[in-house]
């Protein structure tokens, strides 16, 4: 069985300044892949950036990066110079090798303060 | 259109209605999903379909009853509801499934609320 952890139902950051946003997951899988989406008011989930278990970098897509540490099994997105368009849910996801299962953690709601 | 649609946004319902969800992917790709999203839970995998199989069924109840008629297009058929049904439905698409990737595309959800 795979999970997902994101221990903040909340943050605020000022516009401009970098935020991170945890997420620790717990799997047996050798081979996996990590996953962030946003998700605006409007219901969409957007999907960001995307970690695999064996890649040796971190992911990058734009101001979105993850920090991945395989050993802690965490899965941070870092988002820099934050704009008023990021306020949204932001939510963590796995999934397993082949697997169709994308299991997701609860969210973190972001509050970007102008 | 591009990406994933979903019709209706918003659907109100009494317990004894029949109503459907529809959605339609416009990226060629050979999965599509139904997710439940209530408040303060996390998504829920109601249902798979891999070129047009079912493949995941996660112990939905069977007032809900999913249809692919083809790789496009994607149904939630909705019979005498409960008021907790009530949830934000998400539809999804991607390609099988490849090592550890599994990228889902999502639509912008049906709203139900069930009376």
């Amino acid at each position: 069985a795979q999970k997902i952890t994101q221990t903040q139902p909340g943050m605020f950051v000022q516009e401009k300044e970098a935020v991170t946003l945890d997420c620790t997951y717990d799997t047996s899988d050798q081979s996996y892949g990590l996953f962030w989406y946003k998700q605006p008011s409007s219901g969409e989930m957007i999907f960001l950036i995307y970690q695999g278990s064996y890649d040796e970098q971190n992911a990058t897509e734009g101001r979105y990066s993850l920090n991945f540490q395989k050993a802690r099994k965490s899965a941070n997105l870092v988002i820099s110079a934050s704009q008023l368009g990021d306020s949204a849910m932001y939510f963590c996801a796995m999934s397993g090798a082949g697997s169709y299962q994308l299991t997701f953690g609860k969210g973190t709601k972001l509050s970007v303060i102008p | 259109e591009t990406g994933v649609t979903q019709t209706p946004r918003h659907l109100v319902m009494g317990m004894t209605n029949k109503k459907s969800l529809k959605c339609e992917q416009h990226l060629g790709h050979n999965a599509m999903y139904w997710y439940k999203q209530s408040a303060k839970k996390p998504l829920e995998l109601m249902f798979v379909y891999s070129l047009e199989e079912r493949v995941e069924n996660n112990s939905v109840p069977s007032r809900f009853s999913p249809e692919c008629p083809n790789s496009s297009h994607l149904f939630l058929h909705l019979h005498t509801l409960q008021p907790e049904d009530s949830a934000l439905y998400l539809c999804a698409s991607s390609r099988l499934p490849s090592s550890s990737y599994n990228e889902q595309f999502f639509g912008p959800g049906t709203r139900l609320t069930v009376l």
